[in-house]
């Protein structure tokens, strides 16, 4: 199965600083790679994601980067400000017979932005 | 619109007991989820829906059962808890999907404790 390994662990930047997470999938099959936010005690929130036929997306202080050959994935947060802080997981996908999309995990990133 | 609403949000059980974890959501998808997330694991998959009248395994069955009553209701139950699944659990849903991943929205969660 899927496989997914997410670096670092924790992450700690001054506010201002950029924030950069890695993460590796295992499965070449895998073709969506969504990212997802979540703060203390609250639901996992999609804050971004890329299908495997493009190798960038910005969305205002928020990219993501794909490199399929070497099956590997990057957020990266610029301008970082108190309210990034935040766990942070990446995930890969494949579509299921049938619809619907089979998520796996990376074991997160607790990003900590600093004054 | 309330998305995908979770019932308990907090539930302690003994070991032995039996109980079942409730899953609604409002935004006409075809495919739901259920995920278990312990520290430091990330979120694991327990059984998915890919769409009404379908369930299938995920990554961590074993201890669980689901049905998916119509196409808003997913439930998850646990016929006898043992310690070891206190955990937080979540419930998703997603479109199906022309061809194409679509993201999963998740709920609040249900907090989940076995004694």
């Amino acid at each position: 199965g899927e496989n997914v390994e997410q670096h670092p662990s924790t992450l700690s930047v001054q506010e201002g600083d950029s924030a950069v997470i890695k993460c590796t999938y295992s499965d070449s099959a895998s073709n969506y790679f969504p990212w997802y936010k979540q703060e203390l005690g609250k639901r996992p929130q999609l804050i971004i994601d890329i299908r495997s036929n493009v190798g960038e997306k910005k969305d205002q202080r928020i990219a993501v980067t794909l490199n399929k050959t070497a099956k590997h994935f990057s957020l990266h947060i610029t301008e970082t400000q108190p309210e990034d802080s935040a766990v942070y997981f990446c995930a890969a996908s494949r579509r299921l017979t049938g619809g619907g999309n089979k998520l796996t995990f990376g074991t997160g990133t607790q990003l900590k932005v600093e004054l | 619109n309330a998305g995908v609403t979770q019932t308990p949000k907090f539930q302690v059980l003994k070991t032995g007991q039996s109980m079942t974890l409730q899953c609604a959501q409002d935004m006409n998808h075809n495919s739901m989820y259920w995920y278990r997330q312990d520290p430091g694991m990330g979120l694991r998959l327990i059984y998915y829906s890919a769409s009404e009248g379908t369930t299938d395994k995920g990554e961590v069955p074993n201890g669980y059962n689901v049905s998916r009553l119509n196409k808003r209701e997913f439930s998850l139950r646990l016929e006898s808890a043992a310690p070891s699944q206190t955990s937080v659990y979540f419930c998703a849903s997603s479109y199906r999907g022309q061809g194409l991943n679509q993201p999963q929205h998740f709920g609040d969660g249900t907090r989940l404790s076995i004694l």
